[in-house]
C-alpha cells in the first residue's frame, strides 16, 4: 500500500524566513503533485513533478523531486503572510490509475 | 473554460438519511474521481469513474456508491448516513484515466450529518 508522509505537520514561521516541507513516499511513483488549500476551500494545484531531478519554481515556492530517495521538497523563500495555508503532496502509484494518495498536509502560518 | 462544478455546495442531513452529490467535470474530461476530506483521516480516495465504468475504488463501505453518466457527469451516493460521514467531498476531473493525467479539483460539497 502506498504511503505518503509529510513533515512537519505544523509550521509557524516569520515573514522573510526560509523553510522546507518534506514529502516521503513508500513505493515507486511516476508523478508527484503539490497542492495548496485555504481554509474551507478546495485544492489548488501548485506543481506537477514528472521525473527524477525535476525542479519547478513559482514565485517564492520551489518544488523538487528525488525518485531514488522517494522524496520531494517544497521550499519556501522569504515567506509572506499570503502563503499561509495547508500544503499537501500527493503521489500516483504506478498501478493506481488516477488515484492520488495524499500526505497528511502541512499547515503553514506565516506571522508578520 | 469552466472548471469542475459540484452541487450542492453545502448540505445538512440527519443520521440514517441518504444523500446524493453531483459533479460536472471540465468539458472534454472523461474521468471523475471522488475524495473525502475529514480532519481525522485527511484526504482519502473514494472511487474513480471513466467512460461510465468504475475504474478504481478506495477502502470505503458499500454505503458509498457512485455512477457516471454518458456526458461524464458523476454522482456519488451515501446511504444510511453516519455522523462520521461529515466531511468535505471533493471531485476531480481529468482528460482520461491513468497516471499521466493531471486532476483538477472542484470546490467541494460540505456535508454535515447531525
Amino acid at each position: 500500500e502506498l504511503k505518503v508522509e509529510q513533515n512537519p505537520l505544523f509550521l509557524s514561521m516569520q515573514e522573510g524566513k526560509n523553510y522546507t516541507i518534506y514529502c516521503n513516499y513508500s513505493t515507486t511513483s511516476d508523478r508527484l503533485y503539490w497542492y495548496r488549500q485555504d481554509p474551507g476551500k478546495s485544492l489548488e494545484s501548485l506543481f506537477v513533478l514528472l521525473s527524477n531531478g525535476a525542479v519547478k519554481q513559482e514565485g517564492r515556492l520551489m518544488a523538487s523531486l528525488d525518485t531514488k530517495a522517494r522524496l520531494s521538497t517544497l521550499h519556501i523563500t522569504a515567506a509572506v503572510h499570503d502563503l499561509s495555508a495547508t500544503y499537501f503532496c500527493a503521489v500516483v502509484g504506478e498501478t493506481s490509475g488516477s488515484r492520488l494518495t495524499f500526505g497528511e498536509g502541512t499547515q503553514l502560518t506565516v506571522n508578520p | 473554460k469552466a472548471g469542475v462544478t459540484q452541487t450542492p455546495r453545502y448540505l445538512i442531513k440527519t443520521r440514517g438519511q441518504q444523500v446524493t452529490l453531483s459533479c460536472s467535470p471540465i468539458s472534454g474530461h472523461r474521468s471523475v474521481s471522488w475524495y473525502q476530506q475529514t480532519p481525522g483521516q485527511g484526504l482519502q480516495f473514494l472511487f474513480e469513474y471513466f467512460s461510465e465504468t468504475q475504474r478504481n475504488k478506495g477502502n470505503f463501505p458499500g454505503r458509498f456508491s457512485g455512477r457516471q453518466f454518458s456526458n461524464s457527469r458523476s454522482e456519488m451516493n451515501v446511504s444510511t448516513l453516519e455522523l462520521g460521514d461529515s466531511a468535505l467531498y471533493l471531485c476531480a476531473s481529468s482528460m482520461t484515466s491513468g497516471v499521466y493525467n493531471e486532476q483538477f479539483f472542484g470546490p467541494g460539497t460540505r456535508l454535515t450529518v447531525l
